[in-house]
């Protein structure tokens, strides 16, 4: 257990709908990073913030949105979500910047039909 | 051309073998993640590593920062090994950009 909580574990839902899909980071850790894995792309840095700031972007659709409040859980949203948006989506965190180790959560597996 | 390149793809080993996954990659970096995600899907983070070797239990990492190549070597492999091994790089911005990840099978 890497003490990095996601929720929920599984979502199924429609095309055109939004979700959001919500991370605790480890107790202590000032960043947050989100992550998609799909078959075809593998895994892909989405977003980063820390302590409530973005602090990089990677390849994020403008359809997401990410925040990070200030009791430092993390959300990521996702809107008028496409089948192509199927796809596991990690958060992951650690103490400080990015040349920290990173802890990652289990993953919410998000199904759009 | 992927910034980060892994091989083999596939790797099935018998019990006990001494495996090893390379990963090469292209650009400047500061630091080089190894990965385990196993079939459940959780991924644990292994090592991360900007220049010579790290050793955990049967695990060692080194990295070549001259020669842009990495190696991820498993001593005494066990069928509880079998996971998907991923590399990561972080280069100058703070984005980590991934491998395709090794699968590996290890049979008793």
């Amino acid at each position: 257990d890497s003490g990095v909580t996601q929720t929920p574990k599984h979502l199924i839902t429609a095309t055109g709908q939004r979700v959001t899909l919500r991370c605790s980071p480890r107790s202590g850790d000032l960043s947050v990073y989100w992550y998609q894995q799909s078959l075809d792309q593998g895994l892909q840095f989405l977003i980063h913030y820390y302590n409530g700031e973005e602090r990089a972007k990677g390849n994020i659709l403008e359809r997401f949105s990410a925040q990070q409040f200030p009791d430092l859980h993390s959300e990521l949203n996702l809107s008028s979500l496409e089948l192509g948006d199927s796809a596991l989506y990690f958060c992951a965190s650690s103490v400080g910047g990015a040349s920290n180790e990173q802890f990652f959560g289990p993953g919410t597996r998000l199904t759009v039909l | 051309k992927n910034e980060v390149e892994q091989s083999p793809q596939n790797l099935t080993a018998q019990e006990g073998e001494f495996i090893t996954i390379n990963c090469s990659y292209s650009v400047g970096i500061s630091a080089l993640h190894w990965l385990q995600q196993h079939p459940g899907g959780g991924i644990v983070s292994l090592f991360m590593l900007s220049s010579g070797k790290k050793k955990h239990g049967r695990l060692i990492a080194t990295i070549n920062i001259q020669e842009k190549h990495s190696s991820l070597h498993i001593t005494a492999s066990h069928p509880r090994d079998s996971a998907v091994y991923i590399c990561a790089v972080r280069g100058g911005s703070e984005k980590l950009v991934f491998g395709k990840g090794t699968k590996l099978t290890v049979n008793p």
